[in-house]
């Protein structure tokens, strides 16, 4: 069955620190998001990307945050400068179409010291 | 989009049906009633979706009321591997680009 990777699956940085999180879509969708999840709390939503440019993003998506699809396959989530309230569960996911099941990966664990 | 209710926890016994509800009182007509489950901290699995139709997949059932005000997941042999949190979402299609505004949902524990 067709997935969604993410890696890497566990990355401590120091606060202040860009940090890159990658993601391989399934290949033959075309909605891609980020979503994060904050230890005991629900999952949030960040942005969502199509067309090549953001569709739609949260409040919790600032200047700080910004996504990328650098070639055909891979999707990014970049942190310029990292906080220590970003430590979080961040979790890419793809779908063929908006409103379709959407398919998420195992997910990056961000830890900011 | 509609926010949804779902109970806070559940219990069901290993190879019994789970059957789990959740109310969306405020649903309009373009959205979809989605099911996703959450395993110990991975990531959400897509279970199921539907509009205004029951729906049936190798997972599970998704049984929508006709006036689509609330909707039940029923997985009909339940195994200790479904233990979970699930999920009811209530999204639009199209426009929203598919945003997933989740809840707390309700924790499902299968007993042996």
């Amino acid at each position: 069955e067709p997935e969604v990777t993410q890696t890497p699956s566990h990355q401590v940085t120091q606060m202040g620190q860009e940090v890159i999180l990658r993601c391989v879509p399934i290949s033959n969708h075309l909605y891609f998001y980020w979503y994060r999840q904050i230890l005991g709390q629900k999952v949030e939503f960040l942005v969502s990307f199509y067309n090549n440019e953001i569709s739609e993003k949260s409040e919790i998506f600032d200047d700080q945050f910004s996504v990328e699809r650098p070639d055909g396959s891979n999707f990014t989530l970049k942190i310029r400068s990292t906080k220590l309230e970003d430590s979080a569960m961040y979790f890419c996911a793809s779908s063929v179409r908006g409103d379709y099941g959407y398919t998420f990966g195992s997910g990056t664990r961000l830890t900011v010291v | 989009d509609a926010k949804t209710t779902q109970p806070t926890s559940m219990d069901c016994a290993e190879g019994r049906a789970a059957n789990l509800p959740c109310n969306h009182s405020t649903i309009s007509g373009n959205e979809y009633v989605y099911w996703y489950r959450q395993i110990h901290s991975q990531g959400p699995q897509y279970i199921i979706h539907g509009l205004k139709n029951n729906e049936t997949n190798e997972m599970a059932s998704l049984i929508i009321t006709e006036d689509r005000k609330s909707s039940t997941l029923i997985l009909p042999h339940a195994t200790l591997r479904d233990t979970a949190v699930y999920y009811c979402i209530v999204a639009s299609g199209g426009t929203s680009y598919g945003k997933l505004t989740f809840g707390q949902g309700t924790i499902l524990t299968v007993h042996p």
